[in-house]
């Protein structure tokens, strides 16, 4: 079956460091999104593209960036890692943009 | 206005009993609408599209009314396993699909 994975599923660094989340998914979708979500604040989206070399920045973008290489994957690199950034991580992937998403499972992060 | 708003709850109901969530949207454009359903620390995953003419799934009934830019949800014969956060989402025509920061529903024994 098609699907979305994202790995690590749980991840602890340290402040500074350089941090790259992966995501896969094999349906072939041409749109992938990167969202972090935090008590009180829900989604957000933090970069999301439309297709091969295609990147675009969501409304929390600082401090992270995304490459899109090929159609399946899509990882999420925090440049130098802060504590603000602990959070837990979802990737998605949708045929169109006006369509549903379909979300991986979640990369907590924890950054001390 | 935000773009999206649903009332966080939480929505305390007893098994059986039949429950509504309401999520009105600003941008009258708006195309497409879905609900999501999110368990604790998982993720979110679709529940249903709504859709002009209204449709249901079983105990789920889902409703969007342009006129007063709003989509709802209704729940019959609550069960323990709804217990969950219910995300209204809604694609108003820009870049991406705008999530609510949802609904929390707990159905008690």
């Amino acid at each position: 079956d098609a699907e979305i994975t994202q790995s690590p599923r749980h991840k602890i660094t340290e402040t500074g460091r350089q941090v790259t989340l992966a995501c896969h998914q094999t349906w072939n979708h041409n749109n992938m999104f990167w969202y972090r979500q935090d008590l009180g604040h829900g989604l957000r989206l933090i970069h999301y593209s439309y297709g091969v070399h295609d990147t675009n920045k969501g409304e929390v973008s600082d401090g992270y960036s995304v490459s899109r290489s090929n159609t399946e994957d899509l990882p999420l690199t925090l440049e130098s890692a802060a504590s603000s950034q602990t959070s837990v991580y979802f990737c998605a992937s949708s045929v169109s943009r006006s369509t549903e998403a379909f979300f991986g499972q979640g990369t907590r992060l924890t950054v001390v | 206005r935000k773009e999206v708003e649903q009332d966080p709850g939480p929505f305390n109901v007893p098994e059986g009993a039949t429950v509504a969530f309401n999520c009105t949207y600003s941008n009258s454009a708006s195309q497409s609408f879905f609900w999501y359903r999110q368990d604790c620390r998982k993720e979110p995953k679709l529940l249903m599209s709504v859709y002009s003419s209204g449709n249901e799934d079983g105990r789920f009934t889902a409703q969007l009314n342009r006129a007063s830019q709003y989509i709802s949800l209704l729940i019959r014969d609550s069960k323990l396993s709804d217990s969950a956060t219910y995300l209204c989402v809604v694609f108003s025509g820009y870049s991406t699909l705008t999530f609510g920061k949802g609904t929390m529903l707990l159905v008690s024994p």
